[in-house]
């Protein structure tokens, strides 16, 4: 069984202020882990993944996140906040085998304030 | 390359009604995955199919719900009996299953019961 945990349902930003987005997993297999973000009526896009090797991630536009297994956590973080930010992001967990489904966190909106 | 196609994009339908969801993946893919979004919550997955095949339908409902991927065609999530209930964003994704790992979404179907 897998579960994720994202803290704070609503995080709130200034421009050009640090951005970090909580997620905590469970898994009872060596997790791969994902962060989806997703913009007002539209569907998810990927931002960054974590499979194996590099525990530090980097995705599209600036995000990247480090999985620590000791914290069962893989927290997204971005240096500067932007405007263009705004949205919903999802953390995911799927199992270490192709074609396992994608257990979503409940999501974070992120609102940046100019 | 196009992405993942989803129509209608938009659908209403009266409660009694049938509705049908199509996705047809990205090209290469064999992978489609079916997720549904209620308002104000995260993504709960459905059903996982490949070609022909229905590989895991442990997320969904149990009556009134039922999904193909044939070996021609888009994917079909089709919907009995719609009730209230039912209103949602479904969004289908895909993957190539071939040792890689992320989903890629489509934009969704957002169904309205009246």
């Amino acid at each position: 069984a897998q579960s994720v945990t994202q803290l704070g349902s609503h995080v709130s930003v200034s421009e050009g202020a640090l951005v970090l987005l909580r997620c905590n997993y469970s898994s009872s297999v060596p997790p791969y882990l994902f962060w989806y973000v997703q913009y007002p009526n539209q569907g998810l896009q990927l931002l960054l993944k974590y499979t194996t090797g590099a525990t530090l991630v980097k995705g599209i536009n600036g995000f990247e996140a480090e999985f620590k297994k000791s914290e069962t956590s893989f927290h997204l973080t971005k240096p500067s906040a932007h405007m263009s930010d705004a949205a919903e992001y999802f953390c995911a967990v799927s199992q270490e085998t192709s074609g396992s489904r994608l257990t979503f966190g409940e999501g974070t909106q992120l609102t940046v304030n100019p | 390359n196009a992405g993942v196609m989803q129509n209608p994009r938009h659908l209403v339908r009266r409660r009694g009604q049938e509705a049908r969801l199509r996705c047809s993946p990205m090209k290469g893919h064999s992978h489609v995955y079916w997720y549904r979004q209620l308002p104000e919550e995260g993504l709960k997955f459905m059903v996982y199919l490949q070609k022909e095949n229905i590989i895991d339908e442990s997320g969904m409902p149990k009556e009134r719900f039922s999904a193909e991927f044939p070996k021609e065609g888009p994917s079909i999530l089709r919907i009995q009996q719609v009730v209230r209930g039912d209103s949602a964003a479904y969004f289908c994704a895909s993957s190539s299953g071939q040792g890689r790992y992320e989903q890629y979404f489509g934009p969704g179907t957002r169904l309205t019961v009246t």
